[in-house]
């Protein structure tokens, strides 16, 4: 079925320290990811996105890296925070809807 | 600028009864997105209105339904409760439908069945 690749592993981080996140998506023909941020008991909040024809977007602490001949994103957050400890999912919009990944759990360590 | 509102917040049923819940988008917004976060699933998409009409569909059966309203906000609609359609249901919104158009996210309500 379809699928974007992501078995909740946990990340576990010591603050300060830059964090990497991975994710692995289905449809080549895909055009557009969003990365996003769930923290307990709200709903995803929307990080950044990039376009399928670009391989790099920056944001304020945040990178994400496009790899479409390996279909391969990942988030990369810079000097992680205790603020960013939540569940991250990237998506993959295919087909006028948005297909999820289980998601990563990212720790933050004091 | 308010965001994506949800109602209610938690709503409790019993096996073969009806639940409607209900998402006001944020201002401006004309496509509205419902998505099922059950345990251990992931968030997996339902349905999307745009401007008033049913665009797409996910693999759901027919007594999860939905419409969108003139002033753009929506109600999903799910027939027959069964224990397993205890989940968070998410509303998003997002200005215009179509691909590259970030959806932005309410907290969703907590519907659980007994």
């Amino acid at each position: 079925g379809e699928s974007v690749g992501l078995h909740l592993p946990t990340l576990s981080v010591q603050e300060g320290d830059n964090s990497i996140i991975n994710c692995a998506y289905s449809n080549s023909a895909s055009d557009y990811f969003i990365w996003y941020k769930q923290e307990s008991g709200k709903g995803p909040q929307f990080i950044i996105d990039i376009r399928s024809n670009m391989d790099k977007r920056q944001g304020q602490r945040v990178t994400v890296l496009l790899n479409k001949t390996v279909k391969h994103l990942s988030l990369q957050i810079a000097a992680t925070q205790p603020g960013d400890s939540a569940v991250y999912f990237c998506a993959e919009d295919s087909s006028y809807k948005l297909i999820f990944g289980s998601g990563t759990r990212l720790l933050v360590r004091p | 600028e308010a965001g994506v509102t949800q109602s209610p917040t938690h709503l409790i049923k019993t096996r073969g009864q009806q639940a409607t819940l209900r998402c006001s988008p944020i201002s401006g917004h004309t496509s509205v997105y419902w998505y099922q976060q059950a345990l251990g699933l992931g968030l997996q998409f339902l349905l999307w209105y745009d401007e008033g009409e049913e665009r797409n569909r996910g693999n759901f059966p027919p007594r999860f339904s939905g419409r969108q309203f003139p002033n753009y906000s929506s109600e999903l609609n799910v027939n027959a409760l069964e224990l397993e359609d205890s989940a968070l249901y998410l509303c998003a919104s997002s200005l215009e439908g179509g691909v590259g158009q970030p959806q932005h996210f309410g907290d969703g309500t907590r519907l659980s069945i007994l």
